[in-house]
């Protein structure tokens, strides 16, 4: 079984600000883990990716996410947000049994403020 | 232009009926899904086929019904029986990677009851 938790709901930062939005997660095997965002009344669009090797990975707009297998963590961050980073993130892990199969996280909404 | 399309993009449902959701992808991919999505809940998955004329249930499968006749068809229908069927509905593809498999996710249907 696997599972993810995205702590905290909402997050608000200031334009310019660092991003940090966190995702633990929990697995049996060795997991792959994703970051996709999503606007408002759209589909999830991929960010990054983590499978093996370089666990400091960089995605789509800045983004970018570090896996941490001692603190099974897998948290998003972006150096300066921008007005068109808010929108809601989501943190998913697959492994397992079946391997295809994604467990998402409840999502975070980023707000960005002026 | 390779993506996965949904339609209709908004969906009204009666009392008593019966409504197919398409979706459709011409990324050659061999799995596809179907999610749902409601408010600070994430992404739950509803079915999914890894191959064409075979599907399994995911965790909500109760009130839904699945074909997969084509590779790159997989409707989805909400029947009478979904006694709660307000979500935002995502179908998404994946194919194996060399490491792993992401999904790519369509744009989504809004369905509501009336």
């Amino acid at each position: 079984a696997q599972s993810v938790t995205q702590l905290g709901s909402h997050v608000s930062v200031s334009e310019g600000a660092l991003v940090l939005l966190r995702c633990n997660y929990s697995s049996s095997v060795p997991p792959y883990l994703f970051w996709y965002v999503q606007y408002p009344n759209q589909g999830l669009q991929l960010l990054l990716k983590y499978t093996t090797g370089a666990t400091l990975v960089k995605g789509i707009n800045g983004f970018e996410a570090e896996f941490k297998k001692s603190e099974t963590s897998f948290h998003l961050t972006k150096p300066s947000a921008h007005m068109s980073d808010a929108a809601e993130y989501f943190c998913a892990v697959s492994g397992g049994g079946s391997a295809r199969q994604l467990t998402f996280g409840s999502g975070t909404q980023l707000t960005v403020l002026p | 232009d390779g993506g996965i399309t949904q339609s209709p993009k908004y969906l009204f449902r009666k009392e008593g009926q019966n409504v197919t959701l398409s979706c459709e992808q011409n990324l050659n991919h061999d799995a596809m899904y179907w999610y749902r999505q409601d408010p600070g809940q994430g992404l739950r998955l509803i079915y999914y086929s890894q191959i064409v004329n075979d599907f399994q249930k995911g965790d909500i499968a109760e009130g839904y019904s699945v074909s997969r006749e084509k590779k790159e068809s997989f409707p989805l229908t909400v029947t009478s029986a979904q006694k709660n069927p307000t979500a935002f509905y995502l179908c998404a593809s994946s194919i194996k990677e060399r490491e792993g498999e992401t999904q790519y996710f369509g744009p989504g249907t809004r369905l509501l009851v009336l």
